[in-house]
């Protein structure tokens, strides 16, 4: 069965521009949870998704936000990127609320220059 | 609120000799905890899990962690080192905010060297 996807692998972005990332859960998960990992601060959580809702949000300014659609497809947005915006982006899925094993995906690297 | 301190940014040991990786973890609540590694340019696999019940619980790949409630502590180990072990290895604890492994709090991380 496939695992979590998320598209693009890679993203140069200038200063000031807007990205989109996306995230496609395992078939039947439909929870959906977004990660920043930078060297510096290490793996901090941005935001869950569960039946297009979001649940929890991380301390993050409101240039990040996130949707999840019906299919539990889930996107994440920055807006006006900063360079401290270098990072690996991960995206996990869960099956269910009370699901105890995330799966990740691979990550989109994104570079702000 | 939960935290997790991995003792130890970087490991070395020689093949075949024993791992042991040390993270503990702060919690108000009993956690869940997690241990997790990460490749070069990958996501993050899930090694073992604790939820509730035996404290000592095996993974993948020959790892086994344990929790022990007094120390507050979640060690990884695995007997013999092997070069494929080599990676970067993330100790995590679930949020109470929510019922699963949906909002993780993790460690720093370690990044383990396997020397031939």
């Amino acid at each position: 069965k496939a695992g979590v996807t998320q598209t693009p692998r890679y993203l140069i972005k200038t200063r000031g521009q807007q990205v989109t990332l996306s995230c496609s859960p395992i078939s039947g998960h439909r929870s959906v949870s977004w990660y920043q990992q930078t060297p510096g601060q290490g793996l901090q959580f941005l935001f869950e998704y569960f039946s297009e809702t979001q649940r929890n949000k991380g301390n993050f300014p409101g240039r990040f936000s996130g949707r999840q659609f019906s299919n539990s497809r889930s996107e994440m947005n920055v807006s006006t990127l900063e360079l401290g915006d270098s990072a690996l982006y991960l995206c996990a899925s869960t099956r269910g609320l009370s699901s105890t094993e995330a799966f990740f995906g691979q990550g989109t690297r994104l570079t702000v220059v | 609120a939960q935290s997790v301190t991995q003792l130890g940014s970087h490991v070395s040991v020689s093949e075949g000799a024993l791992v042991l990786l040390r993270c503990n973890y702060s919690s108000s609540v009993p956690p869940y905890l997690f241990w997790y590694v990460q490749y070069p340019n990958q996501g993050l696999q899930l090694l073992l899990k604790y939820t509730t019940g035996a404290t000592l619980v095996k993974g993948i790949n020959g790892f086994e962690a344990e929790f022990k409630k007094s120390e507050t502590s979640f060690h990884l180990t695995k007997p013999s080192a092997h070069m494929s072990d080599a990676a970067e290895y993330f100790c995590a604890v679930s949020d109470p905010a929510t019922q699963g492994a949906q909002k993780l709090v993790f460690g720093q991380g370690t990044r383990l060297t396997i020397n031939p």
